[in-house]
């Protein structure tokens, strides 16, 4: 099973909401990441999570506020974000041995709009 | 600058014909390599991966590797319809832990 999930697969905000996307993984992966991946063009690395915690902050706006509560779970928690944070918000997890040869599996995605 | 490059397409084959989406990288010393599948609205989706050079065969795909040219190629044989969606060619840079940096992706169409 290389099954990751996602919620909600679509969300709405306004620009003074605060929302959270979810990801869950149940295949013992101890690696966890978010992507943002906006119309035609490749995802871009938000955050990585290695063992619950954070490793990597590719240089994030503190409006996004990722949170690994546990090895299966990952959360973004979005606050006062911009019209140009609409995009297709993608999380995806790996074994977490490191080495460099590690697949990682893709959930299916949340389709954030920013209005 | 660390960089992976896809000729953006659009690819134009015929039902049936090979299709070969080719990928070049700026670090030689990178060691893992991904062919990823992304069909309009949804989310990437792995094709093959492939860390030693040379040939790699899963069903109707071949991936190709020459670290000393530093080019990674997806060949789809017998191409059918449901090929058409954007392939994303992803690399691990050396020291780069396990991120993946994306090419920005090759259109193909396949015509029935």
């Amino acid at each position: 099973d290389t099954e990751v999930t996602q919620t909600p697969k679509h969300l709405v905000m306004g620009m003074t909401n605060k929302k959270s996307l979810k990801c869950e993984q149940h295949m013992g992966h101890r690696a966890m990441y978010w992507y943002k991946q906006k119309a035609k063009k490749p995802p871009e690395l938000m955050f990585v999570y290695s063992y619950e915690k954070l490793s990597i902050n590719e240089s994030v706006p503190s409006r996004f506020s990722p949170e690994c509560p546990n090895s299966s779970l990952l959360n973004l928690h979005l606050h006062a974000l911009q019209p140009e944070d609409s995009a297709l918000y993608l999380c995806a997890s790996s074994q977490g041995r490191g080495g460099g040869m590690e697949t990682q599996y893709f959930g299916p995605g949340t389709r954030l709009l920013v209005l | 600058q660390k960089e992976v490059e896809q000729n953006s397409g659009p690819l134009s084959v015929p039902e049936g014909a090979i299709a070969s989406l080719n990928c070049t990288y700026s670090d030689r010393g990178s060691q893992s390599f991904f062919w990823y599948r992304q069909y309009s609205g949804k989310s990437p989706e792995l094709i093959m991966s492939i860390y030693s050079n040379g040939d790699k065969e899963d069903g109707r795909f071949t991936a190709q590797l020459n670290k000393a040219s530093q080019y990674v190629s997806l060949l789809i044989r017998d191409s059918q319809p449901s090929d058409s969606a954007t392939y994303l060619c992803a690399v691990v840079f050396n020291n780069a832990g396990n991120m993946l940096t994306f090419g920005g992706g090759t259109r193909l169409m396949v015509k029935p």
